[in-house]
């Protein structure tokens, strides 16, 4: 039973460039949630995605950010024409579908480094 | 504003008792977490709160007290492996899971 996967675990780009992140969630998990992490900080909730829906994006910025969570395949966070203050490592967590979690449950994360 | 706010780093050695304190100011609240986080790893999941009291698991108890908005992480019998990031997050209602996450501790144990 894997958990959450995300990747790539690394990714460098040039400003300039784009960023596309990808998240599956465990196995009959229907909801995810998008973090982004600076270094000595805590997470900072991004987005929250369900199939085909975008539930609450309070948490990303205007210009440059989107999700989506298509019906099949992963989770993708996008960042167009990145800067240097977006190196961080962005994190996803899922939960199942209609049930309240205690818990959730991350991948491993995606460290993206602006060059 | 929402604000968690926890100590920024606590040293410790091993074998001993160390408290992280969280006061937490967010516009709900439905229960309070704590994470562990090692370097370059993922946050994983250590307890929860939804009531007040004492939750205990293993070595790791977890406290909260609603009324003060304020909850607590105690690690007893320090283990070297306990050298780590922990973060206290608040879910603010029961219909998402998404969470609210505290400054974080930095935990450094020496033997």
């Amino acid at each position: 039973n894997a958990g959450v996967m995300q990747n790539p675990r690394h990714l460098v780009r040039r400003r300039g460039q784009e960023a596309r992140l990808r998240c599956s969630p465990m196995k009959g998990h229907s909801h995810v949630y998008w973090y982004r992490q600076l270094p000595e900080e805590g997470l900072k909730f991004m987005v929250y995605l369900q199939k085909e829906n975008i539930i609450d994006e309070s948490g990303m910025p205007k210009e440059r950010f989107s999700a989506e969570f298509p019906k099949e395949g992963p989770s993708i966070l996008r960042i167009q024409q990145v800067v240097r203050g977006d190196s961080a490592a962005y994190f996803c967590a899922s939960s199942g579908q209609g049930r309240t979690n205690t818990e959730a449950f991350f991948g491993q994360g995606t460290r993206l480094t602006v060059v | 504003g929402q604000s968690l706010e926890q100590p920024s780093e606590v040293t410790a050695v091993e074998g001993a008792i160390v408290q992280i304190n969280c006061t937490y100011q967010t516009s709900g609240f439905y229960g309070l977490s704590w994470y562990q986080q090692h370097d370059g790893g993922a946050p994983t999941f250590l307890s929860y709160n939804a009531l007040d009291g004492l939750e205990e698991t293993g070595r790791f108890s977890s406290f909260l007290s609603r009324s003060d908005s304020y909850g607590y992480l105690l690690l007893q019998e320090l283990q070297m492996k306990d050298s780590a990031s922990y973060f206290c997050a608040v879910r603010q209602s029961y219909n998402t899971d998404k969470l609210i996450f505290g400054t974080g501790t930095r935990l450094q144990v020496f033997p």
